[in-house]
């Protein structure tokens, strides 16, 4: 089944302590892109990858950062998590820069 | 910047009800897809529509790109349908999907 999986998909932790939600999809998809959703706000880009090794700043980035080593594979990275970053995350992915994009099940979040 | 605006924000529909939910947005647009967010948070795919109408069951949607502008249409509206209808669009070349800010659709028994 073609999908993008988001992994962990809710999570509680602390100021300060790194935590990696990992993306991964099975649709040989050349481009792939981070999003947050916070109420009032709507989604938001973090960061966007045309593909491997080609990444970018979207709207959002500040705390976070991100690698594309593989094809199938984006990771999300806070290297230190304040509160101000809960939220709900979802990654992307599509074919090309202009294609349909098909998001993952959203990881939510939380930090205390 | 490049605005997308859906209406109306808010719908309340009885069950069997038919509806038309709006998107303009402000710029040629490379991609237009529309989406619904379920209770869950799940953002499910309904439509990828540049141009042009698709159907698919109850739900259709029509895009005129030349005149900026995307429907979605709902019919017979079920219970299964309430939750967040956005619309979004790639208008760059850096691929970003620019979202509205969603529909809030509740359908009642």
């Amino acid at each position: 089944e073609a999908q993008v999986t988001q992994n962990p998909r809710y999570l509680i932790t602390v100021t300060g302590k790194k935590l990696t939600v990992t993306c991964s999809q099975n649709m040989n998809h050349e481009y792939m892109s981070w999003y947050r959703q916070d109420p009032g706000l709507g989604l938001r880009q973090i960061y966007y990858s045309m593909n491997v090794e080609v990444t970018d700043k979207g709207d959002v980035p500040e705390g976070y950062k991100v690698s594309r080593k593989e094809k199938r594979n984006f990771p999300l990275i806070l290297e230190s998590p304040s509160p101000n970053q809960t939220s709900l995350y979802f990654c992307a992915s599509s074919l090309s820069r202009s294609g349909e994009l098909f998001f993952g099940e959203g990881s939510r979040l939380t930090v205390l | 910047g490049i605005q997308v605006e859906q209406s109306p924000p808010d719908l309340i529909l009885q069950e069997g009800a038919n509806s038309t939910l709006r998107c303009n947005f402000s710029d040629s647009v490379n991609n237009l897809q529309w989406f619904h967010q379920n209770p869950w948070g799940q953002l499910i795919n309904l439509f990828y529509i540049p141009s042009g109408t698709k159907q698919n069951g109850r739900l259709s949607a029509t895009t005129v790109a030349t005149e900026r502008y995307s429907l979605l249409y709902i019919s017979s509206s079920q219970t299964t349908d309430s939750g967040v209808y956005f619309c979004a669009g790639r208008f760059d070349s850096w691929g970003k999907l620019q979202f509205g800010a969603g529909t809030q659709v509740v359908v009642t028994p």
